[in-house]
């Protein structure tokens, strides 16, 4: 059936250091979203990027939809990057979007 | 993010008692959607609406109702909560079928059943 797997599903980092989270998606897809849920529950678009490459700010993401996978770039990570990364594919006509599991993500100072 | 509310915000209820939540945007798009997260799961989708009076069933629709009678409001309601049932509870919106990333989310809420 169609699913989104995430990984890590948990990442302890350093501030100051970069990671890359990965999603891996089971079928072609219209739409791909990343999202982020901040410490107090609150979820925040971050890209809709079904392919190609955008950046914003310390944050870029990358889909290769041939591949079925995306990729979250966060560079020089800042304790407020801490919370819960989603990514969520939406994979024909009027589906909703089917999320992953997410990856937690804790940023130490 | 975009324009929508959820009420209540939180809410303690027994077991065995009917329950409604409210999803409310202000944005007039099309596709409203009702989600649960809990540790471990992520977020699960419940229940979609695609247009007023048209909605369908999510992968947990089991023990949940919804309707929509307009395009702004849309109602969730446990029939009568079980512990199971507690959770946080997410309402989202689309503009259109995905192609353009428009919507977002509500500020979710906290149902507890005990």
């Amino acid at each position: 059936g169609i699913q989104v797997e995430q990984s890590p599903p948990d990442l302890i980092l350093q501030e100051g250091a970069n990671s890359t989270l990965r999603c891996n998606f089971s079928d072609s897809v219209n739409n791909l979203q990343w999202f982020h849920q901040n410490p107090w529950g609150q979820l925040i678009n971050l890209f809709y990027i079904p392919s190609g490459t955008k950046q914003n700010g310390r944050l870029s993401a990358t889909t290769v939809a041939t591949e079925r996978y995306s990729l979250l770039y966060i560079s020089s990570s800042q304790t407020t990057d801490s919370g819960v990364y989603f990514c969520a594919a939406l994979f024909s006509g009027n589906t909703p979007l089917v999320f992953g599991k997410g990856t937690r993500l804790s940023v130490i100072a | 993010d975009a324009g929508i509310t959820q009420s209540p915000r939180h809410k303690v209820t027994e077991t065995g008692t009917p329950v409604t939540l409210r999803c409310h945007q202000t944005e007039n798009h099309r596709y409203m959607y009702w989600y649960r997260q809990d540790p471990g799961h992520g977020l699960r989708l419940i229940h979609y609406s695609y247009g007023v009076k048209d909605t369908d069933k999510g992968e947990v629709s089991d023990g949940y109702s919804v309707s929509r009678s307009k395009t702004e409001d849309f109602l969730l309601t446990l029939e009568s909560a079980t512990s199971s049932q507690t959770s946080v509870y997410f309402c989202a919106i689309r503009n259109i079928s995905g192609t353009s990333g428009k919507g977002g989310f509500g500020p979710g809420t906290r149902l507890t059943v005990t």
